[in-house]
């Protein structure tokens, strides 16, 4: 597609529950990364995943977070047991290779309220 | 550790004026730096980004400054319009041409007054 794409845009759950967010990265994009941001925060880092590497999953808060990438497409970010510190924008990036390589193209976010 | 923050967290210009948004970075291994506007609702969107080979480089209305003996980096609007009025955030990572996390700042927010 022509940019990152993020569903659902808003995501409203009760706390405990748990949830599923889905990113599909800019096609041909082999790097593809979560990020978090907290009401007037910056963007906090979650995970990276590059190619068929091993994740950096280093971001994560928790053991709640978990997240998922088929092969060079989508990916899919898992909270368990939804907390109301949860409550955040949660935004996808990708990036490609060539000339700009490093620079990370950011999806529309999708907001997650734990309610 | 690693950190990236900015010295004024709000910037009210006036239309036509130019704008100048600083950031301060404490990882002196870092090596990229892209600086984004982030409009409400809306995810980050890149403007402009320097490597620390260099010092300065320009885009349409847009310079960013790099000073890496005091390891500081501005961003420059000429002309700022309305349109300009988001929060900015300058964000490093110490990668060589490998994709790896962005460090963000908290971010700047520019009100452009008409």
């Amino acid at each position: 597609g022509a940019g990152v794409s993020q569903s659902p845009s808003n995501k409203v759950t009760e706390k405990g529950k748990d949830v599923e967010l889905r990113c599909d990265p800019i096609s041909g994009h082999t790097a593809l990364y979560w990020y978090r941001q907290r009401l007037g925060q910056g963007l906090e880092f979650l995970i990276y995943f590059q190619g068929n590497s091993a994740p950096d999953k280093s971001g994560l808060p928790s053991d709640r977070f978990s997240a998922e990438r088929t092969g060079e497409s989508v990916s899919t970010l898992t909270i368990q047991r939804t907390q109301q510190e949860d409550s955040a924008v949660y935004l996808c990036a990708s990036s490609g290779v060539g000339g700009d390589a490093d620079t990370q193209y950011f999806g529309p976010g999708t907001r997650l309220t734990v309610l | 550790g690693e950190s990236v923050g900015l010295h004024l967290p709000t910037l009210s210009v006036q239309e036509g004026d130019n704008s100048i948004i600083n950031c301060a970075y404490s990882n002196s291994a870092s090596d990229y730096f892209i600086w984004y506007k982030q409009e409400s609702g809306k995810g980050p969107q890149f403007i402009i980004d320097i490597r620390s080979n260099m010092d300065k480089r320009q885009g349409q209305r847009v310079t960013v400054l790099l000073n890496k003996t005091v390891k500081h980096l501005s961003l420059q609007i000429a002309a700022t319009q309305p349109g300009d009025s988001a929060v900015y955030f300058c964000a490093e990572t110490p990668s060589q041409g490998g994709s790896e996390k962005l460090v963000f700042g908290k971010g700047t927010k520019l009100t452009v007054n008409p």
